[in-house]
């Protein structure tokens, strides 16, 4: 059964540092994907990774994928109180029409 | 607006009454996945369309629930017999077909906020 687990689930910082969240996930994948939630909002696509060593850049935010070790990083530079939201990542689940996975969203707030 | 669209955006209910959702995915988008949130969680997967075929279905789901979409187009999930525990936010998403896809870029309606009092 393929799971996917978030680190740190809470995440309070200060505006202007640097920190990064964490994805494993337990099956080979291909393929995840980072989406961001703001307070009773719907999901918003963020990131799609498709192979190993993939690294996507948006602004303050960099994910990058390395299937080997089934990490994906999802890194905050030098954060902004806009960033404020929960994020989700989710990985596809092949051999079911191609389900997401999803982590249990890490939830982070940007203090000023 | 071409994206996801739900209706409707909240809906109150008693328990025991039954509660229907629409949902319009991107007109090019031939899948179609229903998910239900609860605070603090992840999406949960409940059901997926290709097309008309309700494909997959999950095991979690109760026979109160059922989902159609008649012709390939807009989809509903009905909630027969509600109970206080299907108080969450039902999400809908579409993506491309698999077939012509790259990946499985999902795209995410606002939701149907549903509380069962």
């Amino acid at each position: 059964e393929l799971k996917v687990e978030q680190n740190p689930l809470f995440l309070s910082m200060q505006e202007g540092k640097n920190y990064t969240i964490y994805c494993n996930y337990s099956t080979t994948s291909d393929r995840l994907y980072w989406y961001r939630q703001d307070p009773g909002k719907s999901l918003e696509s963020l990131f799609v990774l498709l192979s190993n060593g993939a690294v996507k850049q948006e602004g303050r935010l960099m994910a990058s994928l390395d299937t080997k070790a089934r990490l994906s990083t999802l890194h905050i530079t030098a954060a902004v109180h806009d960033l404020s939201a929960t994020y989700f990542c989710a990985v596809d689940m092949r051999n079911s029409n191609y389900q997401l996975i999803w982590g249990a969203g890490t939830k982070l707030i940007i203090k000023p | 607006d071409t994206g996801v669209s739900q209706d409707p955006r909240h809906k109150i209910t008693k328990r025991g009454q039954n509660v229907t959702f629409r949902c319009d995915p991107i007109s090019e988008h031939n899948r179609l996945y229903w998910y239900r949130q609860t605070l603090g969680q992840g999406p949960e997967f409940l059901t997926y369309f290709q097309n008309e075929a309700q494909l997959e279905k999950s095991r979690l789901l109760s026979d109160r629930f059922s989902a159609e979409r008649p012709k390939g187009s807009f989809s509903t999930l009905e909630i027969q017999r509600t109970e206080q525990g299907d108080s969450a936010m039902y999400l809908c998403a579409s993506s491309l077909p698999w077939t012509s896809a790259v990946y499985n870029e999902q795209f995410f309606g606002p939701g149907t906020r549903l509380t069962v009092l």
